[in-house]
Protein backbone atom coordinates (compact mmCIF):
# COMPACT_ATOMS: atom_id res chain seq x y z
CA UNK A 1 0.00 0.00 0.00
CA UNK A 2 1.02 3.54 -1.31
CA UNK A 3 1.69 5.37 1.89
CA UNK A 4 3.32 9.42 1.59
CA UNK A 5 3.47 11.36 5.38
CA UNK A 6 4.30 14.65 5.75
CA UNK A 7 5.74 16.67 8.26
CA UNK A 8 7.16 19.75 9.17
CA UNK A 9 4.67 21.94 8.92
CA UNK A 10 4.03 25.04 11.71
CA UNK A 11 3.79 28.96 12.43
CA UNK A 12 6.69 30.98 11.32
CA UNK A 13 7.08 34.53 10.69
CA UNK A 14 7.32 36.32 7.62
CA UNK A 15 10.62 36.00 6.46
CA UNK A 16 11.51 32.81 8.24
CA UNK A 17 12.10 29.33 6.79
CA UNK A 18 10.97 25.87 7.43
CA UNK A 19 11.25 22.24 5.94
CA UNK A 20 9.23 19.68 5.14
CA UNK A 21 9.56 16.10 5.01
CA UNK A 22 7.20 13.86 3.00
CA UNK A 23 7.59 9.57 4.53
CA UNK A 24 7.51 7.64 1.51
CA UNK A 25 6.70 3.28 1.53
CA UNK A 26 4.79 0.64 -0.22
CA UNK A 27 6.68 1.62 -3.90
CA UNK A 28 9.74 1.64 -5.35
CA UNK A 29 10.97 5.88 -4.43
CA UNK A 30 13.97 5.95 -6.16
CA UNK A 31 11.85 5.42 -9.47
CA UNK A 32 9.13 7.86 -9.33
CA UNK A 33 8.46 11.51 -9.79
CA UNK A 34 7.38 13.29 -6.59
CA UNK A 35 5.57 16.98 -6.15
CA UNK A 36 4.35 19.30 -3.93
CA UNK A 37 0.98 20.46 -4.02
CA UNK A 38 -0.49 23.67 -1.85
CA UNK A 39 -4.05 24.63 -0.75
CA UNK A 40 -4.46 27.92 0.91
CA UNK A 41 -7.36 28.33 3.01
CA UNK A 42 -10.58 28.41 1.49
CA UNK A 43 -8.66 27.94 -2.09
CA UNK A 44 -8.09 25.59 -4.63
CA UNK A 45 -4.75 23.55 -5.52
CA UNK A 46 -1.49 24.44 -6.55
CA UNK A 47 0.71 22.93 -7.73
CA UNK A 48 4.51 24.16 -5.80
CA UNK A 49 7.39 22.02 -7.12
CA UNK A 50 8.36 18.43 -8.99
CA UNK A 51 11.65 16.30 -8.62
CA UNK A 52 11.93 13.80 -11.35
CA UNK A 53 13.63 10.53 -10.58
CA UNK A 54 16.42 11.67 -11.95
CA UNK A 55 16.58 14.79 -10.20
CA UNK A 56 15.44 16.91 -12.81
CA UNK A 57 13.52 20.02 -10.60
CA UNK A 58 10.65 22.81 -11.57
CA UNK A 59 8.64 25.18 -9.47
CA UNK A 60 6.10 27.40 -9.62
CA UNK A 61 7.25 31.11 -10.40
CA UNK A 62 6.08 32.64 -6.94
CA UNK A 63 8.26 30.13 -5.17
CA UNK A 64 11.63 30.16 -7.12
CA UNK A 65 14.46 30.84 -5.64
CA UNK A 66 12.92 30.74 -2.18
CA UNK A 67 11.73 26.85 -2.26
CA UNK A 68 14.31 23.98 -2.94
CA UNK A 69 12.83 20.56 -3.46
CA UNK A 70 14.97 17.51 -2.69
CA UNK A 71 14.92 13.84 -2.51
CA UNK A 72 16.64 11.17 -0.16
CA UNK A 73 16.51 7.56 -2.15
CA UNK A 74 17.87 5.99 0.98
CA UNK A 75 15.54 7.23 2.97
CA UNK A 76 12.36 7.22 0.98
CA UNK A 77 11.88 11.22 1.85
CA UNK A 78 11.02 13.95 -0.24
CA UNK A 79 11.67 17.63 0.95
CA UNK A 80 10.48 20.99 0.64
CA UNK A 81 12.98 23.46 1.79
CA UNK A 82 10.87 26.69 2.14
CA UNK A 83 12.68 30.14 2.54
CA UNK A 84 12.03 33.65 3.07
CA UNK A 85 8.44 32.39 3.87
CA UNK A 86 5.59 35.14 3.34
CA UNK A 87 1.96 35.33 3.94
CA UNK A 88 0.83 33.67 0.49
CA UNK A 89 2.76 30.83 1.32
CA UNK A 90 0.32 29.87 3.94
CA UNK A 91 -1.37 26.74 2.92
CA UNK A 92 -1.65 23.09 3.30
CA UNK A 93 1.23 21.37 1.53
CA UNK A 94 0.86 17.91 -0.01
CA UNK A 95 3.29 15.94 -1.34
CA UNK A 96 2.43 13.69 -4.46
CA UNK A 97 3.57 10.35 -6.16
CA UNK A 98 3.24 10.79 -10.04
CA UNK A 99 1.71 7.77 -12.08
CA UNK A 100 2.91 6.48 -15.06
CA UNK A 101 0.22 8.65 -16.99
CA UNK A 102 -1.05 11.11 -14.24
CA UNK A 103 0.83 13.78 -12.20
CA UNK A 104 -1.01 13.06 -9.25
CA UNK A 105 -1.51 9.44 -8.67
CA UNK A 106 -1.28 9.02 -4.52
CA UNK A 107 -1.61 11.67 -1.96
CA UNK A 108 -0.13 12.40 1.40
CA UNK A 109 -2.40 14.31 3.88
CA UNK A 110 -0.94 17.37 4.26
CA UNK A 111 1.03 19.41 6.20
CA UNK A 112 0.01 23.19 7.00
CA UNK A 113 2.36 25.57 6.89
CA UNK A 114 1.17 29.02 8.54
CA UNK A 115 3.28 32.67 7.75
CA UNK A 116 1.83 35.23 10.29
CA UNK A 117 3.65 37.95 13.13
CA UNK B 1 0.50 29.20 -18.75
CA UNK B 2 -2.07 27.08 -19.61
CA UNK B 3 -5.27 28.33 -18.02
CA UNK B 4 -8.12 25.74 -16.74
CA UNK B 5 -11.14 27.20 -16.83
CA UNK B 6 -14.22 24.89 -15.04
CA UNK B 7 -17.97 25.60 -15.07
CA UNK B 8 -20.31 25.39 -13.26
CA UNK B 9 -18.76 26.95 -10.11
CA UNK B 10 -21.45 25.10 -7.70
CA UNK B 11 -23.28 22.37 -8.87
CA UNK B 12 -26.40 21.32 -6.82
CA UNK B 13 -28.41 18.33 -7.60
CA UNK B 14 -30.12 15.12 -6.02
CA UNK B 15 -29.41 11.46 -5.66
CA UNK B 16 -29.22 9.58 -8.50
CA UNK B 17 -29.05 12.71 -10.85
CA UNK B 18 -26.48 12.54 -13.20
CA UNK B 19 -23.86 15.53 -13.29
CA UNK B 20 -22.00 17.04 -15.89
CA UNK B 21 -18.38 19.05 -15.10
CA UNK B 22 -16.88 20.90 -17.80
CA UNK B 23 -12.78 21.90 -17.81
CA UNK B 24 -11.95 24.03 -20.63
CA UNK B 25 -8.17 25.02 -21.61
CA UNK B 26 -6.49 27.96 -23.02
CA UNK B 27 -4.41 26.24 -25.42
CA UNK B 28 -4.67 22.64 -26.91
CA UNK B 29 -3.57 19.76 -24.20
CA UNK B 30 -4.52 16.66 -26.31
CA UNK B 31 -5.55 14.39 -23.62
CA UNK B 32 -3.30 15.07 -20.58
CA UNK B 33 -5.97 16.05 -18.82
CA UNK B 34 -6.29 14.64 -15.03
CA UNK B 35 -9.67 14.70 -12.60
CA UNK B 36 -9.15 14.76 -9.06
CA UNK B 37 -12.24 14.78 -5.79
CA UNK B 38 -11.57 16.27 -3.10
CA UNK B 39 -13.84 15.58 -0.05
CA UNK B 40 -14.02 18.20 2.53
CA UNK B 41 -11.14 18.12 5.28
CA UNK B 42 -9.43 15.07 2.85
CA UNK B 43 -6.48 14.91 0.39
CA UNK B 44 -7.31 15.11 -3.62
CA UNK B 45 -8.17 11.74 -4.85
CA UNK B 46 -7.21 10.96 -8.60
CA UNK B 47 -10.53 9.95 -10.74
CA UNK B 48 -9.78 10.11 -14.19
CA UNK B 49 -6.00 10.16 -15.98
CA UNK B 50 -5.74 10.92 -19.80
CA UNK B 51 -8.77 12.40 -19.91
CA UNK B 52 -10.81 9.42 -20.10
CA UNK B 53 -9.03 6.69 -18.06
CA UNK B 54 -10.26 5.66 -15.08
CA UNK B 55 -7.88 5.36 -12.55
CA UNK B 56 -7.77 2.10 -9.79
CA UNK B 57 -10.90 1.69 -7.67
CA UNK B 58 -12.62 4.17 -9.28
CA UNK B 59 -16.39 2.82 -9.91
CA UNK B 60 -17.50 2.90 -13.09
CA UNK B 61 -20.21 5.79 -12.82
CA UNK B 62 -17.61 8.19 -13.32
CA UNK B 63 -16.37 8.50 -16.26
CA UNK B 64 -14.06 11.41 -18.85
CA UNK B 65 -13.96 12.03 -22.50
CA UNK B 66 -12.65 15.59 -23.95
CA UNK B 67 -9.52 16.35 -25.76
CA UNK B 68 -7.64 19.23 -27.13
CA UNK B 69 -9.32 22.16 -25.34
CA UNK B 70 -12.90 20.82 -23.95
CA UNK B 71 -13.38 18.52 -21.10
CA UNK B 72 -15.81 16.49 -19.24
CA UNK B 73 -16.49 15.00 -16.24
CA UNK B 74 -19.81 13.06 -15.87
CA UNK B 75 -20.94 11.27 -12.98
CA UNK B 76 -23.44 9.07 -13.96
CA UNK B 77 -25.75 8.12 -10.78
CA UNK B 78 -24.87 10.85 -7.74
CA UNK B 79 -24.46 9.27 -4.24
CA UNK B 80 -24.05 11.66 -0.89
CA UNK B 81 -20.55 10.31 -0.65
CA UNK B 82 -19.77 12.48 -4.24
CA UNK B 83 -20.13 15.62 -2.69
CA UNK B 84 -16.97 17.28 -3.31
CA UNK B 85 -14.93 19.62 -4.81
CA UNK B 86 -13.71 18.18 -8.38
CA UNK B 87 -10.66 19.52 -9.83
CA UNK B 88 -8.94 19.40 -13.94
CA UNK B 89 -5.35 19.34 -14.16
CA UNK B 90 -3.04 19.60 -17.18
CA UNK B 91 0.14 18.16 -17.26
CA UNK B 92 1.39 19.09 -20.95
CA UNK B 93 3.56 21.63 -20.23
CA UNK B 94 5.21 23.51 -17.03
CA UNK B 95 4.20 24.66 -15.05
CA UNK B 96 1.60 22.32 -14.06
CA UNK B 97 -1.99 23.75 -13.36
CA UNK B 98 -5.57 23.23 -12.13
CA UNK B 99 -8.81 24.49 -12.88
CA UNK B 100 -10.46 26.54 -10.19
CA UNK B 101 -12.89 23.56 -9.44
CA UNK B 102 -16.60 22.53 -9.39
CA UNK B 103 -18.16 21.93 -6.07
CA UNK B 104 -21.13 19.26 -5.89
CA UNK B 105 -23.59 19.62 -3.65
CA UNK B 106 -25.98 16.95 -3.01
Amino acid sequence: EVQLVESGGGLVQPGGYLRLSCAASGFTFSSNTMSWVRQAPGKGLEWVSTITNGGSTYYTDSVKGRFTVSRDNSRNTLYLQMNSLRADDTAVYFCAKAGAESSFEYWGQGSLVTVSS
Amino acid sequence: EIVLTQSPATLSLSPGERATLSCRASQSISDYLGWYQQRPGQAPRLLIFDASNRATGIPARFSGSGSGTDFTLTISSLEPGDSAVYYCQQRTSWPLTFGGGTKVEI
